[in-house]
């Protein structure tokens, strides 16, 4: 079993839809983040977080640490928030530790 | 502020041949991470490293792969007498040295092709 388990693996909606990617994890974390990876092949971060909520535009990332669970929530989606999403974890107490990934969720917006 | 430069972004080798992949870090940034993605599979960690130390190498694979930082000049991920099966992205991220901040922020990757 994979530390980190993502869901689901695939994921279509129509533009304007509210998505709901999951991620879930099996070890201490100090932090989980939520990257994008681009057809191109590109990595951004998207969050970082240790506890709560963070908001960016219209993306939404919340954790629950006693659960070990987190989502990425997209609002007002659109074709461009086309990409895979991937939820990785920074095991550990201590800071600077390699990061576990997740399969990735392959999202398609459609028009 | 540059981000995370890596070159080549895409290189070919035959089996048997040398490939050096190269990563430069953001400015100010001391902690350089090593992660490959292999096709259709997630990525993976592979090796962790400060200014001239290897911190963490446990992903990576025991034999024909090394990896430095040196003091000066980009860090360097070099693969020995390729095989078919290192055909992959391989990225790098880097980091502040600073303990309150873990984020990392991710190079374009280099593709690794071996025919």
């Amino acid at each position: 079993k994979n530390e980190v388990e993502q869901s689901p693996q695939n994921l279509t909606a129509q533009e304007g839809e509210f998505i709901t990617i999951n991620c879930s994890y099996s070890v201490g974390i100090s932090a989980l983040h939520w990257l994008q990876q681009h057809p191109g092949g590109g990595i951004v971060s998207l969050f970082m977080l240790s506890s709560g909520k963070k908001k960016h535009g219209r993306l939404i990332a919340t954790i629950n640490i006693q659960e070990k669970h987190s989502s990425l929530h997209i609002t007002a989606s659109h074709p461009r928030d086309s990409a895979v999403y991937i939820c990785a974890v920074s095991p550990g107490e201590t800071s600077g530790s390699r990061l576990t990934f997740g399969e990735g969720t392959q999202l398609t917006v459609n028009p | 502020n540059a981000g995370v430069m890596q070159n080549p972004r895409h290189l070919v080798r035959r089996r048997g041949q040398e490939a050096r992949l190269r990563c430069s870090p953001m400015k100010g940034h001391s902690h350089v991470y090593w992660y490959r993605q292999l096709p259709e599979e997630g990525l993976k960690f592979m090796v962790y490293l400060q200014k001239e130390n290897i911190i963490d190498e446990s992903g990576m694979p025991k034999e024909r792969f090394s990896a430095e930082f040196p003091k000066e000049g980009p860090s360097i991920l070099r693969i020995q007498q390729v095989v078919r099966g290192d055909s992959a992205a391989y990225f790098c991220a880097s980091r502040t040295g600073a303990a309150s901040t873990q984020k990392q922020y991710f190079g374009p990757g280099t593709r690794l092709t071996v025919t």
